[in-house]
């Protein structure tokens, strides 16, 4: 059973607009949250994370919102910019799970010039 | 910046060879970790190690071993490579959590094709 989930396999934006990724998990034990980006053909790129006693932690155009009564997080990205097209994973850590990640399954985010 | 290393980005063998895929960090890190990334099913765990000489199961180690004998390096073992094993597999690096929450660090992968 999937502990995180990316039920999104794709999103097309147009540029200029806001991307919004969203991510839901089952394990209440989780504390840590992570975003990255991977290009076709690289390895994933750390983009943002965010740890449970907070409830949004914010990068340059990159926001990350945590709802914990919800088990649910998401990724904005605002403006979005056709370098931003890639494969999104959201990825949780448990604590005293000795920095082990669950992964999504990824979200491909098409930003339209 | 953090260095993950893997030695081939795309690899060929045949059925019931034996195959190692090596992973380099330059970067002093306690943990390694091997995934392997399937389209829809996102990153799998195969094995990890907190320290040298140390390993633990991921989730899906069937098929699989490993060696850390030197702290930077982690080497992933395909005892007997089937065509299931086709993948994109991908080599990640942390501190240890002891130090807080720490996100990994991925190398660029290895493409392997079992033929």
């Amino acid at each position: 059973d999937q502990q995180v989930k990316q039920n999104s396999p794709s999103l097309s934006v147009q540029e200029g607009r806001i991307s919004i990724l969203n991510c839901d998990y089952t394990n209440s034990m989780f504390d840590y949250f992570l975003w990255y980006k991977k290009y076709p053909a690289e390895g994933p790129t750390f983009l943002i994370s965010i740890s449970s006693i907070k409830d949004k932690n914010e990068d340059g155009r990159f926001t990350v919102f945590l709802n914990k009564s919800a088990k649910h997080l998401s990724l904005h990205i605002v403006p979005s910019q056709p370098g931003d097209s890639a494969v999104y994973f959201c990825a949780a850590s448990a604590k005293n799970a000795g920095n082990m990640l669950t992964f999504g399954g990824g979200t491909r985010l098409m930003v339209k010039p | 910046d953090v260095k993950v290393t893997q030695s081939s980005r795309y690899l060929v063998k045949r059925t019931g060879e034996k195959v190692f895929l090596e992973c380099v960090q330059d970067m002093d890190h306690e943990n390694m970790f091997w995934y392997r990334q399937d389209p829809g099913l996102g990153l799998r765990l195969i094995y990890f190690s907190y320290d040298v000489k140390m390993k633990e199961k991921g989730d899906i180690p069937e098929g699989y071993s490993v060696s850390r004998e030197k702290k930077e390096r982690f080497s992933l073992i395909l005892e007997s490579a089937s065509t299931n094993q086709t993948s994109m597999y991908l080599c990640a690096s942390s501190l240890s959590q002891g130090r807080g929450n720490q996100p990994q660090h991925f190398g660029d992968g290895t493409r392997l094709s079992i033929l």
